[in-house]
């Protein structure tokens, strides 16, 4: 069965303290991996797409990374405005055009 | 930029009422959703379509409905509102088939309470 798993739930770090989220997932075959940021009471805010292996983006502080297995997303010198949920979405070869499995989130709080 | 608007943040509606959501796209997407997102369950899709007048149903359409009768606008339906249906709802868009540009745009949601 596809499953994405984000790891940690919750995260507290200090203002300028560099961390790292994860997404585990388990599909038949990636077609792509998304990462949003959602604010409270909030959609869910596009940030990137992964496709393949080895394949890297950024913007800002923030920097995704994608292996077989998961991806990170890594954090930079975080700032308390990058306190939000960070959701985690793949979507399998062979699914339609409309499967995306999503992760339940890591809440991170970045306190001042 | 795209722009997903769904048409309230916030409803109060009573148990039984007939509840409609509504949701307009501008980037001329052929492919609309429904989702719904409840805490430690994260985002479950209930309805999606992919043209005009087409729909198929997601993970949960039970109690739902949906309307496509214009490209950009996406419509769900709660035919009889139950407190179970008390949610957040997001709709979201994205282009069609293609190796690239996979990604779906949300809107801001709309936080139901059925009581």
């Amino acid at each position: 069965e596809d499953q994405v798993t984000q790891s940690p739930e919750a995260l507290r770090l200090q203002e300028g303290e560099s961390s790292s989220l994860n997404c585990s997932y388990t599909v038949s075959g990636l077609r792509g991996l998304f990462w949003y940021r959602q604010d409270p009471g909030k959609g869910p805010e596009f940030l990137f797409t992964l496709y393949s292996a080895g394949e890297e983006k950024e913007k800002e502080r923030l920097k995704a990374t994608l292996t077989k297995k998961e991806s990170f997303l890594h954090i930079t010198a975080p700032k308390p405005e990058d306190s939000a949920t960070y959701l985690c979405a793949v979507q399998a070869l062979g699914s339609g055009t409309y499967k995306y499995i999503f992760g339940t989130g890591t809440r991170l709080k970045v306190l001042a | 930029d795209v722009k997903v608007t769904q048409s309230s943040r916030y409803l109060v509606k009573r148990t039984g009422e007939k509840v409609f959501l509504e949701c307009v796209q501008d980037m001329d997407h052929e492919n609309m959703f429904w989702y719904r997102q409840d805490p430690g369950l994260g985002l479950r899709l209930i309805y999606f379509s992919y043209d005009v007048k087409m729909k198929e149903k997601g993970d949960i359409p039970e109690g739902y409905s949906v309307s496509r009768e214009k490209k950009e606008r996406f419509s769900l339906i709660l035919e009889s509102a139950s407190t179970n249906q008390t949610s957040m709802y997001l709709c979201a868009s994205r282009t069609g088939q293609g190796v690239t540009d996979t990604e779906a745009f949300f809107g801001q949601g709309t936080r139901l309470t059925v009581v």
